[in-house]
Order: structure tokens, then C-alpha cells, then sequence
């Protein structure tokens, strides 16, 4: 039971390329999120999926895009990479009335942006 | 709108004394506050949460924290700290409302240095 799993866990991108992050989980939960931290930020909400073929934005979507194909699997993509986006991504499943009722977040993807 | 505001960018502490992680909110609507930990290059670690009900919570490793309404506070406390308790700690908020569901709000973090 691997719980919630990001890859890859480090990447550096020049400005202009693209990449995309998976976030995999096991434990059947429908929502997933992606945050970012950034030192003195917490974490702020990109965009989030309350079920297979949905998604939303949050608090900071703009320069990122997602897709929710399984239910699973959860992928952030750059399409154009930003030194302003260098930051520590976090992907967080969430089922209601679970057992803690809170979000599990996986290890992190440390992106850097040259 | 939500937020959460944690005033100490650093707390540091002698191991064996308490430990104290202020955390005030604002919210328009009933909340629900949650403490997390992060220790260095690791992700997120639940602690407690505090839905409804009894307004002091007990968590995870000694860890508690008190609801108060009138001050719109969630203080994390230890009462008695140690040196493994450094780390980054995030209070965090949300609506569970059908719009924010399991969305959560997060203070921007304390870290938390408890010295031998």
C-alpha cells in the first residue's frame, strides 16, 4: 500500500520546456489536489479534481494545466517552464468521512527552473 | 473568503519546556482547522484536526490544540518538548462546503526549533 506517490521526485528545466508531474495514489480516494510551497507562501492550491474526468482551479492555476484520465492518477503539466515557477509541488488525495477525514500528500517534486 | 494566519515565523524552544504554534483564522461559516507537520524534504504529516465538539483536541505524538471561537484561534501546544519536534508546522483551514470540499487554506508555516 504505497499511499500517495509523485514522480519524478527532483527535475530541472530550462525556461521554455515542458514537463509533467504524475501523482499516483492506491487508496481509492476521488478528490486530488496540487499545491505548491514556496518559502514564507505555505501552500497554495494550483488545481484539483473531485473525480475521474474532473477538474477545477484553484488558487493559482495560471501557467499549469491538468488532467484527471483514472481515477488514480492525477498529472501537472508546464506547458512553457518559468523561473517563476521553481518551487516544491505536492500532490494531496482526500476521501470525505475517511478516516481522519484530511488530506494525504505525497513526498513532493522539487522543480527547478533555469 | 478563508484564510489562516500564523504570526511566528519561528518558535524556539528548550527541550522539556512547552511548546506553543499560534494559528488564528477567518472564515465565513463554521470551520474546520487542521495542524500539519513537515519535517525536512518530506511531505505533509497530519496532526489533529478539530471539526466540532470539544475544543480542546488531542493529536498525534502529544500534540494538542485548543479551538477557541470568540478569538478565532487553533494554537498548537506540546507540554513538553523535544528535540525531534523540529520541524515545520502548518495550520490550515476549510469549509467543507459543496464549493470547498477538502479544499484546504494554509498558514504559511512555523518552524519550530527546540534546542537540547
Amino acid at each position: 500500500n504505497a499511499g500517495v506517490t509523485q514522480t519524478p521526485k527532483f527535475r530541472v528545466l530550462k525556461t521554455g520546456q515542458s514537463m509533467t508531474l504524475l501523482c499516483a495514489q492506491d487508496m481509492n480516494h476521488e478528490y486530488m489536489y496540487w499545491y505548491r510551497q514556496d518559502p514564507g507562501m505555505g501552500l497554495r492550491l494550483i488545481h484539483y479534481s473531485v473525480g475521474e474526468g474532473t477538474t477545477a482551479k484553484g488558487e493559482v492555476p495560471d501557467g499549469y494545466n491538468v488532467s484527471r484520465l483514472k481515477k488514480q492518477n492525477f498529472l501537472l503539466g508546464l506547458e512553457s517552464a518559468a523561473p517563476s515557477q521553481t518551487s516544491v509541488y505536492f500532490c494531496a488525495t482526500f476521501s470525505p468521512g475517511g478516516r481522519t477525514d484530511t488530506q494525504y500528500f505525497g513526498p513532493g517534486t522539487r522543480l527547478t527552473v533555469l | 473568503a478563508q484564510s489562516v494566519a500564523q504570526p511566528e515565523d519561528q518558535v524556539n524552544v528548550a527541550e522539556g519546556n512547552p511548546l506553543t504554534v499560534k494559528c488564528t483564522y477567518s472564515v465565513s461559516g463554521n470551520p474546520y482547522l487542521f495542524w500539519y507537520v513537515q519535517y525536512p524534504n518530506r511531505g505533509l504529516q497530519f496532526l489533529l484536526k478539530y471539526i466540532t465538539g470539544d475544543n480542546l483536541v488531542k493529536g498525534s505524538y502529544g500534540f494538542e490544540a485548543e479551538f477557541n471561537k470568540s478569538q478565532t484561534s487553533f494554537h498548537l501546544k506540546k507540554p513538553s518538548a523535544l528535540v525531534s519536534d523540529s520541524a515545520l508546522y502548518f495550520c490550515a483551514v476549510s469549509l467543507m462546503t459543496t464549493d470547498s470540499w477538502g479544499k484546504l487554506q494554509f498558514g504559511a508555516g512555523t518552524q519550530v526549533v527546540v534546542t537540547p
